[in-house]
Protein backbone atom coordinates (compact mmCIF):
# COMPACT_ATOMS: atom_id res chain seq x y z
CA UNK A 1 0.00 0.00 0.00
CA UNK A 2 1.24 3.43 -0.68
CA UNK A 3 2.25 5.24 2.40
CA UNK A 4 1.78 9.43 2.20
CA UNK A 5 3.32 11.20 -0.94
CA UNK A 6 4.03 14.58 -1.16
CA UNK A 7 5.17 16.57 -4.12
CA UNK A 8 7.20 18.53 -5.15
CA UNK A 9 10.14 16.82 -3.10
CA UNK A 10 12.26 20.00 -3.36
CA UNK A 11 12.33 23.39 -4.92
CA UNK A 12 13.58 26.81 -4.90
CA UNK A 13 11.57 29.93 -4.58
CA UNK A 14 12.70 33.47 -4.45
CA UNK A 15 11.47 36.06 -1.79
CA UNK A 16 7.45 37.50 -2.51
CA UNK A 17 6.96 34.33 -4.19
CA UNK A 18 4.20 31.87 -3.57
CA UNK A 19 4.17 28.14 -3.42
CA UNK A 20 1.60 25.17 -2.81
CA UNK A 21 2.91 21.84 -1.95
CA UNK A 22 0.63 19.09 -1.71
CA UNK A 23 0.03 15.35 0.26
CA UNK A 24 -2.22 12.56 -0.32
CA UNK A 25 -2.81 10.84 2.49
CA UNK A 26 -3.10 7.19 3.09
CA UNK A 27 -5.95 5.68 1.71
CA UNK A 28 -9.05 5.39 3.83
CA UNK A 29 -7.15 8.19 6.55
CA UNK A 30 -9.50 11.45 6.61
CA UNK A 31 -6.95 13.79 8.79
CA UNK A 32 -3.80 15.42 6.96
CA UNK A 33 -1.61 17.73 8.82
CA UNK A 34 1.06 19.72 8.35
CA UNK A 35 4.39 20.60 10.09
CA UNK A 36 7.41 22.78 9.45
CA UNK A 37 11.36 21.34 9.93
CA UNK A 38 13.44 24.25 10.13
CA UNK A 39 17.32 22.76 10.36
CA UNK A 40 18.06 21.22 13.45
CA UNK A 41 15.16 22.20 14.92
CA UNK A 42 12.10 19.34 15.82
CA UNK A 43 9.20 19.96 13.67
CA UNK A 44 6.18 22.74 14.14
CA UNK A 45 2.49 22.12 14.01
CA UNK A 46 1.01 24.33 10.93
CA UNK A 47 -2.56 22.57 10.13
CA UNK A 48 -4.94 19.94 10.93
CA UNK A 49 -7.60 18.81 8.35
CA UNK A 50 -10.03 16.34 9.07
CA UNK A 51 -13.09 15.94 6.74
CA UNK A 52 -11.92 18.81 4.54
CA UNK A 53 -12.13 21.14 7.66
CA UNK A 54 -9.92 23.13 9.50
CA UNK A 55 -9.89 20.80 13.28
CA UNK A 56 -6.36 23.13 14.64
CA UNK A 57 -3.81 25.53 13.47
CA UNK A 58 -0.50 26.11 14.82
CA UNK A 59 1.20 29.70 15.62
CA UNK A 60 1.61 30.60 11.83
CA UNK A 61 1.10 33.88 10.25
CA UNK A 62 -2.13 34.12 7.56
CA UNK A 63 0.45 33.81 4.94
CA UNK A 64 0.09 30.56 5.42
CA UNK A 65 -3.15 28.78 4.22
CA UNK A 66 -4.35 24.72 3.76
CA UNK A 67 -7.29 23.23 2.57
CA UNK A 68 -8.21 19.62 2.07
CA UNK A 69 -10.31 18.25 -0.86
CA UNK A 70 -13.09 15.83 -1.02
CA UNK A 71 -10.32 12.69 -1.72
CA UNK A 72 -8.72 14.16 1.23
CA UNK A 73 -5.70 15.13 -0.10
CA UNK A 74 -4.41 18.43 0.77
CA UNK A 75 -2.59 21.20 -0.12
CA UNK A 76 -0.27 23.38 2.19
CA UNK A 77 -0.20 27.26 0.67
CA UNK A 78 2.50 30.21 1.79
CA UNK A 79 2.70 33.66 0.33
CA UNK A 80 4.68 36.25 0.22
CA UNK A 81 7.84 33.91 1.01
CA UNK A 82 10.39 34.94 3.14
CA UNK A 83 13.97 33.68 3.45
CA UNK A 84 12.56 32.02 6.91
CA UNK A 85 10.07 30.12 5.38
CA UNK A 86 13.23 27.93 4.00
CA UNK A 87 12.18 24.91 5.92
CA UNK A 88 11.12 21.00 5.25
CA UNK A 89 7.77 20.86 4.62
CA UNK A 90 6.36 17.37 6.33
CA UNK A 91 2.26 15.89 5.41
CA UNK A 92 1.49 13.21 7.65
CA UNK A 93 -2.05 11.60 7.65
CA UNK A 94 -3.88 9.62 10.24
CA UNK A 95 -7.03 7.34 10.47
CA UNK A 96 -10.20 8.46 12.08
CA UNK A 97 -9.30 6.78 15.73
CA UNK A 98 -7.85 8.64 18.99
CA UNK A 99 -5.05 6.29 18.64
CA UNK A 100 -2.20 9.90 18.10
CA UNK A 101 -0.06 7.81 15.60
CA UNK A 102 1.08 10.08 12.37
CA UNK A 103 2.17 8.43 9.33
CA UNK A 104 4.61 10.93 7.47
CA UNK A 105 5.28 11.18 3.81
CA UNK A 106 9.01 12.02 3.36
CA UNK A 107 8.45 16.12 3.18
CA UNK A 108 9.03 18.99 0.53
CA UNK A 109 12.14 21.00 1.22
CA UNK A 110 11.65 23.95 0.22
CA UNK A 111 14.48 26.75 0.30
CA UNK A 112 14.01 30.42 -0.37
CA UNK A 113 16.77 33.01 -1.62
CA UNK B 1 7.29 26.66 20.13
CA UNK B 2 8.45 23.32 21.18
CA UNK B 3 7.35 21.59 24.31
CA UNK B 4 9.55 19.03 24.48
CA UNK B 5 13.69 18.87 25.78
CA UNK B 6 15.44 16.57 24.79
CA UNK B 7 18.50 15.44 26.42
CA UNK B 8 21.29 14.62 25.14
CA UNK B 9 21.05 16.65 22.23
CA UNK B 10 24.26 14.13 20.72
CA UNK B 11 24.61 10.64 21.71
CA UNK B 12 27.32 8.75 20.14
CA UNK B 13 27.81 4.94 21.10
CA UNK B 14 29.50 1.76 20.17
CA UNK B 15 27.73 -0.53 17.95
CA UNK B 16 26.13 -3.55 20.72
CA UNK B 17 26.16 -0.74 23.46
CA UNK B 18 22.35 0.38 25.07
CA UNK B 19 21.20 3.83 23.91
CA UNK B 20 19.39 6.03 26.33
CA UNK B 21 17.30 9.32 25.54
CA UNK B 22 14.94 11.47 28.14
CA UNK B 23 12.19 14.14 27.28
CA UNK B 24 10.51 16.45 29.56
CA UNK B 25 7.27 18.51 28.71
CA UNK B 26 5.00 21.15 30.33
CA UNK B 27 1.49 20.62 29.61
CA UNK B 28 -1.00 17.91 30.49
CA UNK B 29 -0.89 15.41 27.85
CA UNK B 30 -3.08 12.50 25.97
CA UNK B 31 0.31 10.70 25.08
CA UNK B 32 3.44 10.82 23.89
CA UNK B 33 5.22 9.26 21.12
CA UNK B 34 9.07 8.60 19.88
CA UNK B 35 9.69 9.39 16.14
CA UNK B 36 12.48 8.45 14.34
CA UNK B 37 14.02 10.77 11.34
CA UNK B 38 16.77 9.79 8.79
CA UNK B 39 18.60 12.64 7.44
CA UNK B 40 16.94 15.13 5.68
CA UNK B 41 13.57 12.17 5.75
CA UNK B 42 10.44 11.93 6.71
CA UNK B 43 9.62 10.74 10.26
CA UNK B 44 8.97 7.36 11.37
CA UNK B 45 7.25 6.75 14.16
CA UNK B 46 8.37 4.11 16.63
CA UNK B 47 6.03 3.65 20.33
CA UNK B 48 3.18 5.85 21.46
CA UNK B 49 2.56 5.81 25.26
CA UNK B 50 -0.58 6.91 26.53
CA UNK B 51 -1.21 8.72 29.69
CA UNK B 52 -2.20 5.99 32.05
CA UNK B 53 0.95 3.83 31.05
CA UNK B 54 4.24 3.73 32.76
CA UNK B 55 6.19 1.29 30.55
CA UNK B 56 6.22 0.26 27.21
CA UNK B 57 7.87 -2.57 25.02
CA UNK B 58 7.95 -2.77 21.36
CA UNK B 59 11.27 -5.21 19.82
CA UNK B 60 14.60 -3.32 21.23
CA UNK B 61 13.00 -0.35 22.45
CA UNK B 62 11.32 0.41 25.79
CA UNK B 63 9.84 3.53 26.88
CA UNK B 64 8.83 5.19 30.08
CA UNK B 65 6.65 7.87 31.30
CA UNK B 66 6.36 9.43 34.43
CA UNK B 67 3.70 12.20 34.48
CA UNK B 68 3.74 13.28 37.53
CA UNK B 69 7.59 14.70 36.87
CA UNK B 70 6.97 15.20 33.25
CA UNK B 71 9.23 13.13 31.84
CA UNK B 72 9.94 10.31 29.20
CA UNK B 73 12.29 7.74 28.28
CA UNK B 74 13.70 6.25 25.15
CA UNK B 75 16.05 3.06 25.81
CA UNK B 76 17.17 1.54 22.48
CA UNK B 77 18.87 -1.90 23.59
CA UNK B 78 21.46 -3.57 21.58
CA UNK B 79 22.07 -0.82 19.14
CA UNK B 80 22.80 -1.07 15.83
CA UNK B 81 24.56 0.91 13.07
CA UNK B 82 21.00 1.20 11.30
CA UNK B 83 19.91 2.83 14.15
CA UNK B 84 21.94 6.02 13.70
CA UNK B 85 19.26 8.87 13.10
CA UNK B 86 17.52 11.55 15.42
CA UNK B 87 15.00 10.82 17.60
CA UNK B 88 12.06 13.17 18.54
CA UNK B 89 9.66 13.11 20.91
CA UNK B 90 6.36 14.18 20.65
CA UNK B 91 3.39 15.18 22.60
CA UNK B 92 -0.02 14.01 21.64
CA UNK B 93 -3.57 16.45 22.75
CA UNK B 94 -6.40 14.78 21.56
CA UNK B 95 -9.30 17.07 21.39
CA UNK B 96 -12.03 15.47 19.96
CA UNK B 97 -12.54 12.90 17.42
CA UNK B 98 -10.06 13.63 14.48
CA UNK B 99 -8.36 16.26 16.29
CA UNK B 100 -5.01 16.04 17.27
CA UNK B 101 -2.03 17.91 17.54
CA UNK B 102 1.82 17.34 18.49
CA UNK B 103 4.42 19.03 19.75
CA UNK B 104 7.80 18.30 19.49
CA UNK B 105 11.32 18.19 20.93
CA UNK B 106 14.12 18.91 19.47
CA UNK B 107 15.46 16.27 19.23
CA UNK B 108 18.39 13.75 20.14
CA UNK B 109 21.04 12.75 17.52
CA UNK B 110 22.13 9.48 17.60
CA UNK B 111 25.08 7.99 15.96
CA UNK B 112 25.86 4.36 16.31
CA UNK B 113 29.54 3.69 15.47
CA UNK B 114 30.82 0.00 14.24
Amino acid sequence: DAGVTQSPTHLIKTRGQHVTLRCSPISGHKSVSWYQQVLGQGPQFIFQYYEKEERGRGNFPDRFSARQFPNYSSELNVNALLLGDSALYLCASSGTGKTGELFFGEGSRLTVL
Amino acid sequence: SQQGEEDPQALSIQEGENATMNCSYKTSINNLQWYRQNSGRGLVHLILIRSNEREKHSGRLRVTLDTSKKSSSLLITASRAADTASYFCATGVVASEGAQKLVFGQGTRLTINP
